[in-house]
């Protein structure tokens, strides 16, 4: 089924470890992102890369790193992680940025104490 | 920055009543204006959108309207169900290449 996945879904690690969430999308999508959903706050972006090789900084990107090197992966890395961190982050695609449709995955629910 | 601010934060409705969510937005070049439902425990997905060359849009129960002169634009439910109580996105689109989203509306539907 085509679609994207991300992985862990959820996830407790200690604050300064560094960690990294995956997201891979089979639907051959251009652009994707990552963003961070807490209460209140709505959807937050954090990184987005409108094709591959190219990422770019979006509201909240402290903290956080991404890459692209294809056009299917786009990895989050928390070089050292922070309890402010605490959140849960979903990864998106679309064929067009910013233009069309996103899709999402699951979610990441990670708690960082 | 860019920004889209979203209200109410939280919205009663009976059930066959309308429901009207609003949102603004500070970028004069956005263009694309989605609107997302997000259910209890899943991930966002995409209901309507309008683009700025079109002031209303409609599918069945579900309409957007866009302002652009006041940059506003606001998401119209009628005849409101209980499957229709979730939280609800707005976005907009910023400098061309990236989408942000208001904060959310509560959506609760009582029966």
């Amino acid at each position: 089924i085509a679609g994207i996945t991300q992985a862990p879904t959820s996830q407790i690690l200690a604050a300064g470890r560094r960690m990294t969430l995956r997201c891979t999308q089979d639907m051959r999508h251009n652009a994707m992102y990552w963003y961070r959903q807490d209460l209140g706050l709505g959807l937050r972006l954090i990184h987005y890369s409108n094709t591959a090789g190219t990422t770019g900084k979006g509201e909240v990107p402290d903290g956080y790193s991404v890459s692209r090197a294809n056009t299917d992966d786009f990895p989050l890395t928390l070089a050292s992680a922070v309890p402010s961190q605490t959140s849960v982050y979903f990864c998106a695609s679309s064929d067009s940025p910013a233009a069309g449709e996103l899709f999402f995955g699951e979610g990441s629910r990670l708690t960082v104490l | 920055g860019e920004n889209v601010e979203q209200h109410p934060s939280t919205l009663s409705v009976q059930e066959g009543d309308s429901a009207v969510i609003k949102c603004t937005y500070s970028d004069s070049a956005s263009n694309y204006f989605p609107w997302y439902k997000q259910e209890l425990g899943k991930r966002p997905q995409l209901i309507i959108d309008i683009r700025s060359n079109v002031g209303e849009k409609k599918d069945q129960r579900i309409a957007v309207t866009l302002n652009k002169t006041a940059k506003h634009f606001s998401l119209h439910i009628t005849e409101t169900q209980p499957e229709d109580s979730a939280v609800y996105f707005c976005a907009a689109s910023i400098r061309g290449n990236k989408l942000v989203f208001g904060a959310g509306t509560i959506l609760r539907v009582k029966s």
